[in-house]
């Protein structure tokens, strides 16, 4: 079945640290997208990418930095320089503008 | 801060009665996706509507599109346990850029059975 794979669902980190956060696709969309939820929250844009080896910042990129060296992957990397690294972290990928996101199941990134 | 507001962010119904989500842009929207996001899951596409003044059904559920395309609604008719989540909206549009979503501030659907 095609879909998007994020790992790991749970992820702990000490404070100070980066991590890395995986997404990878097999939708052969071109399309790549990161969002982070806190709790109780709607959906904040980290970083897109409409092709590979091409990524825009979001709303909120301060802290994070991606890659798209393939075109199935769209790795994450909180820095530690993201203040409130603590949230759940979505992939999503989709066919183009009109078309719907497909979302992984999430990375729930706790860092003490 | 965020460009599409949802009204209300939470709603408590008893089962069976009917609930809307509302969804408003200060800027006119090329298009409005809605997403349903179970608890502990994560958002799931639901529709799409682009034409001013588009009403789209799907069973108990009915969206609708303004035709200033500027606020959008989600209605469910008779509600089920199976409807509990949160409903978010998700435009794009010349001020969001239409490579990506904005999207609204969700409407937590919880149901009292």
């Amino acid at each position: 079945d095609g879909g998007i794979t994020q790992s790991p669902k749970y992820l702990f980190r000490k404070e100070g640290q980066n991590v890395t956060l995986s997404c990878e696709q097999n939708l052969n969309h071109d399309a790549m997208y990161w969002y982070r939820q806190d709790p109780g929250q709607g959906l904040r844009l980290i970083y897109y990418s409409q092709i590979v080896n091409d990524f825009q910042k979001g709303d909120i990129a301060e802290g994070y930095s991606v890659s798209r060296e393939k075109k199935e992957s769209f790795p994450l990397t909180v820095t530690s320089a993201q203040k409130n690294p603590t949230a759940f972290y979505l992939c999503a990928s989709r066919q183009g503008y009109n078309y719907g996101y497909t979302f992984g199941s999430g990375t729930r990134l706790t860092v003490v | 801060g965020q460009q599409v507001m949802q009204i209300p962010q939470y709603q408590h119904v008893q089962e069976g009665e009917d609930f809307t989500t509302y969804c408003n842009s200060s800027t006119t929207l090329s298009n409005i996706q809605w997403y349903k996001q179970r608890p502990g899951g994560h958002p799931v596409f639901l529709i799409q509507l682009v034409k001013s003044g588009e009403v789209k059904k799907q069973k108990r559920l009915t969206f609708q599109f303004g035709e200033a395309k500027k606020n959008s609604s989600l209605h469910i008719t008779a509600t089920q346990t199976t409807d509990v989540g949160t409903y978010f909206c998700a435009g794009t549009g010349p001020n969001f850029g239409n490579e990506k979503l904005t999207f609204g501030t969700g409407t937590r659907l919880t149901i009292i059975p």
